[in-house]
């Protein structure tokens, strides 16, 4: 089963309000990244666990917060969203030195208004 | 900072064509090469990888890399209607870290 589950699949949120966006999978793989997707553009990396190691984006560091604690659940957290934060959030997880494949998750659509 | 580009942007090819994809990165010391493909309202899906130089063939599609040049490629043989997506090509560091290029939008015509 290579199936990695975000929720909500839909997010609406104030401007100023915290959004918290979930992801889990059960393939036991050992790293678990975000990913910010806007119209036209590339997927931008906002940060990823290895194991129990964040990296986290210099130009995204103190805008997205994450946390994992178990190997199967990430969770991506902002603190005070803004208009700019409108966009899909998708989740992946791989298996580093395994393939290096990345399992997407089929994204939640955030809107900020 | 990785920088990873792709081109061309978006490309229309009849039914049988045979399509290539091209994909520049600017760290030498990458080592992980992919093309993943999403079709519309899907999660993008890997398709192949490559770790050295050389080429790589599954069934219609083969990636060649040349890291000297910073630059691979996916072709794709006999271009099916259901080939129609975007094409993401990513690259990989020895820190897990995988960027992904801003995609090659595909249309192949019946």
């Amino acid at each position: 089963d290579t199936t990695v589950k975000q929720n909500p699949r839909y997010k609406l949120a104030r401007v100023g309000k915290p959004v918290n966006l979930i992801c889990s999978q059960t393939m036991n793989h050992d790293t678990m990244y975000w990913y910010q997707k806007k119209p036209n553009q590339a997927p931008k990396l906002l940060l990823f666990y290895y194991d129990k190691i964040l990296n986290r984006e210099a130009d995204t560091f103190e805008k997205f917060q994450s946390s994992r604690p178990n190997n199967s659940f990430c969770s991506l957290y902002i603190g005070s969203a803004g208009l700019e934060y409108s966009a899909m959030y998708l989740c992946a997880s791989s298996s580093w030195g395994s393939q290096n494949t990345l399992y997407f998750g089929a994204g939640t659509r955030l809107s900020v208004l | 900072q990785q920088k990873v580009q792709q081109s061309p942007e978006s490309l229309i090819v009849p039914e049988g064509a045979m399509t290539s994809l091209n994909c520049t990165f600017s760290d030498s010391a990458s080592q992980y090469f992919a093309w993943y493909r999403q079709h519309s309202g899907k999660a993008p899906k890997a398709l192949m990888s490559i770790f050295s130089n050389g080429e790589k063939e599954e069934g219609r599609f083969t990636i060649h890399l040349n890291k000297a040049s910073l630059h691979f490629s996916l072709h794709i043989r006999d271009s099916q209607p259901s080939d129609s997506a975007l094409y993401l090509c990513a690259v990989g560091s020895n820190t897990n870290k995988v960027v992904f290029g801003t995609g090659t939008r595909l249309q192949v015509l019946p």
